[in-house]
């Protein structure tokens, strides 16, 4: 199993421009976030679903769109870049709802908007 | 904030000592999990510890958790250099339009000196 995937590892944008984060799990997971994590402020959850075809707002969504068409695969769009979203991208799964079960975290994004 | 805060903020310590991690939180909960960082890597699970238990094992680790307190502790006994890494605790949301969210903290770094 490869367990939680993302691409791409780094990447710098412009501002203005927009981009998909993606991320992919195989291990059948129904439950999917996306978290952002920053410099002394921990992981803040922006997006998650609880299965294919829905998806809900976390504490800092603005700015970002999700769908979740598969089980698999969770992406997350920037829809016009700002150098506040310069951050460490995370996804994870589990296979419940999150407080109650673990978390499997994939390796990250790091992006940097100039 | 739902989030919870882990005291201290950066530990070092020489190889065989023990090392422990405070988390306290201001909402109830009904989960706490831990989870270990290694520099530039994704979150790894460590333990989950449920609202009505009191302590729990996992090898060289020993979570307490006392939810009058709102607090939990994180043991690391016979700390290995290979412990290095940033620990943070999640605590899972029992609030009705945050139900099984989690909130993580801002993390501890542990060093571990050969």
């Amino acid at each position: 199993n490869a367990g939680v995937t993302q691409t791409p590892k780094f990447q710098v944008l412009k501002t203005g421009q927009s981009m998909t984060l993606q991320c992919a799990q195989d291990m059948n997971h129904e439950y999917m976030s996306w978290y952002r994590q920053d410099p002394g402020m921990g992981l803040r959850l922006i997006h998650y679903s609880v299965g294919a075809g829905i998806t809900d707002q976390g504490e800092v969504p603005n700015g970002y769109n999700v769908s979740r068409s598969t089980t698999e695969d969770f992406p997350l769009r920037l829809l016009s870049a700002a150098p506040s979203q310069t951050s460490v991208y995370f996804c994870a799964s589990s296979r419940g709802q999150f407080a109650g079960y673990e978390q499997y975290f994939g390796p990250g994004t790091r992006l940097t908007v100039t | 904030s739902q989030q919870g805060e882990e005291d201290p903020q950066a530990l070092s310590i020489q190889e065989g000592e023990n090392a422990t991690m405070n988390c306290s939180y201001k909402t109830s909960i009904n989960n706490l999990q831990w989870y270990r960082q290694n520099s530039g890597r994704g979150l790894v699970h460590l333990i989950l510890i449920r609202s009505n238990e009191r302590e729990k094992h996992s090898g060289r680790l020993r979570v307490t958790l006392d939810t009058s307190k709102k607090s939990s502790s994180l043991l690391i006994t016979a700390s290995r250099a290979a412990d290095t890494a940033s620990y943070f605790c999640a605590t899972g949301s029992d609030r009705g339009s945050t139900l099984g969210r989690l909130y993580f903290g801002r993390g501890t770094q542990l060093t571990v000196w050969p």
